[in-house]
């Protein structure tokens, strides 16, 4: 059972444009949620959080934002760059709860054309 | 600042044969610390995760297990390896009210 879900496994955009990323979530307990971005033999990298309580959290390019009622969530890259380009995972998490788990979706390939 | 050593980078083990992988945290006490594997196709998919010293949950049911000797320390290991447990494996920690801090991975080729 996939509690994190990013259904897109691929997405090309054209430099400029807006890049917009999709991860729906399944565990009405998750109340913070992470986007990291990866490249090939690497560790993912942090881009960006948002915890339950807000819909929105912008830094920079990039911009998350949470529908909790619709149990979804969007990353915004504006203006989408080449060096973009990487696979980016959805997490999300139960920050108050004990057992501490981090739950990824299975990742969106983003590939930024010049 | 806290830091995170996962080793070794790559690793080419014949079917059969154990495994030991080990990652360390400096910098924090107490972390929550993860293993996840990426395999072709799968995503990042969270094998075990322990919240203190001696204290395992398994995600995934395999012949993969983990230990926490210490609290900075989290090993990943197997008995007998099998040509499904090829993958990059990314230990990751976290502690209250940071994100996620990932190593660099291990890229275990089994043969």
């Amino acid at each position: 059972d996939q509690q994190v879900k990013q259904n897109s496994p691929s997405l090309s955009v054209q430099e400029g444009r807006i890049s917009i990323l999709n991860c729906d979530y399944t565990n009405s307990m998750f109340d913070y949620f992470l986007w990291y971005k990866k490249y090939p033999a690497e560790g993912p990298t942090f881009l960006i959080s948002i915890s339950s309580i807000k819909d929105k959290n912008e830094d920079g390019r990039f911009t998350v934002f949470l529908n909790k009622s619709a149990k979804h969530l969007s990353l915004h890259i504006v203006p989408s760059q080449p060096g973009d380009s990487a696979v980016y995972f959805c997490a999300a998490q139960h920050y108050g709860g004990s057992q501490g788990n981090l739950i990824f979706g299975k990742g969106t390939k983003l590939s930024v054309k010049p | 600042s806290q830091t995170i050593h996962q080793w070794p980078a790559t690793l080419v083990q014949p079917v059969g044969s154990p495994l030991s992988l080990e990652c360390t945290v400096e910098g924090t006490s107490n972390p929550n610390l993860y293993w996840y594997r990426q395999a072709a196709g799968r995503g990042l998919q969270l094998l075990f995760y322990s919240v203190g010293i001696g204290q395992i949950s398994s995600e995934v049911p395999q012949n993969l297990s983990a230990s926490r000797p210490q609290d900075r320390q989290f090993i990943l290991s197997s008995k007998k390896l099998l040509l499904s447990d090829s993958g990059f494996y990314l230990c990751a920690w976290t502690s209250s009210g940071s994100r996620a801090f990932f190593g660099q991975g291990t890229r275990l080729t089994v043969v």
